[in-house]
């Protein structure tokens, strides 16, 4: 079975500090791990993917995480927030060669002006 | 860019209501996937297609089927709406699976 829980429903930064939105992940498998992005009204976008090539992945936006298979774990950060990055963030794991993904419950980031 | 669309971003229907959710992609993807997100629930897998007439379910298939006629539309049919059935509807999209492409949404209130 797989899962991934998001450590905190919502984190709040002020502009310019740096962001951590976290995620731990189970699988049996090597698995694929995704962070999507949802602003308000809008569907869901693809932030960044780790498919077991390197284990720290750049996404868009200034967006990084880094897989870390001693602690299960798979941390969204960015160095400097911005106003625009105010949105809802999901943690994603698949097994590799699997085709269904499990989301997690999702992290509200706000930004604070 | 990829686009997939869904038929209504508002829909308000009363129960024991037939409730059709439609999904159209552009991208000619083999994959398309219905979800429903609920807060502090994250998103949960109702039913995916690999092809065209081919359905699976997924997670939480209860209460809801599809049919996918033509590659590039994929539908939701809420056979007799309830109360529970009140939430967010998202359409996704893929040629590969682990990659999909998500519509704007249905939010769909059942009274």
């Amino acid at each position: 079975a797989q899962s991934v829980t998001q450590l905190d429903s919502h984190v709040s930064v002020s502009e310019g500090t740096p962001v951590l939105l976290r995620c731990n992940y189970s699988s049996s498998y090597s698995p694929s791990l995704f962070w999507y992005v949802q602003h308000p009204n809008k569907g869901l976008q693809l932030l960044l993917k780790y498919t077991s090539a390197a284990t720290l992945v750049k996404g868009i936006n200034g967006f990084e995480a880094e897989f870390k298979k001693s602690e299960t774990s798979f941390h969204l950060t960015k160095p400097s927030a911005h106003m625009s990055d105010a949105a809802e963030y999901f943690c994603v794991v698949t097994p590799f060669g699997n085709e269904k993904l499990t989301f997690g419950t999702g992290t509200r980031l706000t930004i604070i002006p | 860019d990829v686009k997939v669309t869904q038929s209504s971003r508002y829909l308000v229907k009363r129960t024991g209501e037939k409730v059709f959710l439609e999904c159209v992609q552009d991208m000619d993807h083999e994959n398309m996937f219905w979800y429903r997100q609920d807060p502090g629930l994250g998103l949960r897998l109702i039913y995916f297609s690999y092809d065209v007439k081919m359905k699976e379910k997924g997670d939480i298939p209860e209460g809801y089927s599809v049919s996918r006629e033509k590659k590039e539309r994929f539908s939701l049919i809420l056979e007799s709406a309830s109360t529970n059935q009140t939430s967010m509807y998202l359409c996704a999209s893929s040629s590969d699976p682990r990659e999909q492409y998500f519509g704007p949404g249905t939010r769909l209130t059942v009274t």
